[in-house]
């Protein structure tokens, strides 16, 4: 039931992309992305509902494939800020409760 | 409060301690979420509440493990008989209303360390 993350870690130089995967065994209602730094709490960075996609912010976007139950974020022109882990979370129904992936930690070096 | 809200933030507890975590969700809002995150891994679910009404807690591990929220605000997680496995981070999340709607956002705190010795 647990979304599976892909990869699990990448490095990038600055100014570099990257795409981070997420893919459930189960139809999603929605999925939430989140980054979380060492020692601090998940950040929420954007929701994709069922039917949509939403865009973020910065250059921080996602899409989000109802049919393959796959949500994949994109960061483009990185920035040493956005490393840090990044979390995918599912949403199997209107209920709120997100189950989440093992995780993508993210390294941006200068 | 600005945002959530969780105390103690660091907390050793001997094996066979009972610990309480609190946490303190964002002013009015109605849905609380208990998660538990083990080092290197993503939160897991615990428990959910809907106002004072725990709607789901079929992620708490054991019957050690209680949480409540009387007057559907504050909320503490109890855990009894403390084990070296219970060692994690222990996130409370908040969000507005009830599920998801466009736009509706899950607020994390910055979560409790226990550590069991």
């Amino acid at each position: 039931q647990q979304p599976v993350q892909s990869p699990q870690a990448v490095i990038l130089r600055e100014g570099e992309d990257a795409v981070i995967n997420c893919s459930s065994s189960k139809a999603l209602y929605s999925v939430h992305w989140y980054r979380q730094k060492h020692g601090e709490a998940p950040v929420f960075l954007m929701i994709l509902l069922k039917g949509g996609e939403q865009k973020g912010h910065d250059k921080i976007s996602a899409s989000f494939n109802e049919k393959k139950q796959q949500s994949s974020l994109y960061l483009t022109a990185s920035q040493l800020s956005y490393s840090g882990t990044y979390f995918c979370g599912t949403e199997k129904n209107q209920g709120g409760k997100l189950i989440f992936g093992q995780g993508t930690e993210l390294s941006v070096k200068p | 409060g600005a945002g959530v809200s969780q105390s103690p933030r660091y907390k050793v507890a001997k094996r066979g301690q009972d610990v309480a975590l609190r946490c303190d969700p964002i002013s009015g809002h109605v849905s609380l979420f208990w998660y538990q995150q083990a080092l290197g891994q993503g939160p897991e679910f615990l428990t959910y509440f809907q106002n004072e009404a725990q709607l789901d807690k079929s992620g708490l591990p054991s019957d050690r493990f209680f949480a409540e929220r009387p007057e559907g605000s504050v909320s503490t997680l109890k855990i009894q008989r403390t084990q070296q496995e219970d060692s994690a981070v222990y996130l409370c999340a908040s969000s507005l209303v009830v599920g998801t709607v466009s736009g509706n956002t899950i607020y994390f705190g910055e979560g409790s360390w226990l550590t069991v010795v």
